[in-house]
């Protein structure tokens, strides 16, 4: 079975705070994502990876950075934590040549900025 | 832009009975769409995968129909139970290895 990890499930910071959360995937999946998923939005992509050292925008890129030096984890960061960032954030990963993008998706963190 | 639409309201329905969830999409041509569950608290899971050239898909107690005319999918669980209570997701695909575009899902209640 397929296996993604997340480094926290709750999670509490400081506005101003520099905050990283990270993603493992045990599958040697090409593909990585993060969303963030809030009530009546729904999941946004925030980025996402083809590959090692790759990196694409998703719908909500701003105030985020991401980093992905190895094949199994992809890293979400914070630069400044802010209040609005508080939220559920999901990891996922999919791998083609399947062509179905499926994705499997970590436990989700729960991010809370005071 | 694109848009997908599934029904904000929360679905209540008996123990039994057929839940029918509705995902309607404008502004994209998708290669396939998928159905995901979630749980409270937890990340989706994966249920079911329904091609563009495809009318209907089945698996166990779960059906789902895509009428790209339509730009719409209807996702089935016959024999409702207490167990599949949950928040439902359906998602798009442009297929070849790309992201995916998800809805804001609908919440179902499976009562006794």
């Amino acid at each position: 079975d397929v296996k993604v990890t997340q480094s926290s499930r709750y999670l509490v910071k400081r506005t101003g705070e520099k905050v990283f959360l990270e993603c493992v995937q045990d599958m040697d999946h090409e593909n990585m994502f993060w969303y963030r998923q809030d009530p009546g939005l729904g999941l946004r992509l925030i980025y996402f990876s083809y590959d090692v050292k790759m990196k694409e925008k998703g719908d909500i890129p701003e105030g985020y950075s991401v980093s992905r030096e190895k094949k199994e984890r992809f890293s979400l960061i914070l630069e400044s934590a802010s209040t609005n960032q508080t939220s559920m954030y999901l990891c996922a990963s999919s791998s083609p040549p399947s062509h179905t993008d499926t994705q499997y998706f970590g436990p989700g963190t729960r991010l809370t900025v005071l | 832009s694109q848009k997908i639409e599934q029904n904000s309201e929360a679905l209540n329905i008996q123990e039994g009975k057929t839940a029918t969830l509705t995902c309607n999409y404008t502004n994209y041509s998708p290669a396939y769409l998928q159905w995901y569950r979630q749980d409270p608290g937890r990340g989706p899971v994966f249920l079911l995968l329904i091609r563009e050239n495809e009318k209907e898909k089945r698996k166990e107690r779960l059906k789902v129909t895509f009428d790209t005319t339509l730009k719409q999918s209807l996702f089935h669980i016959t024999a409702s139970q207490p167990a599949d209570s949950a928040t439902y997701l359906c998602a798009l695909g442009a297929g070849g290895g790309n992201k995916l575009t998800f809805g804001t899902g609908t919440q179902l209640k499976v009562e006794l």
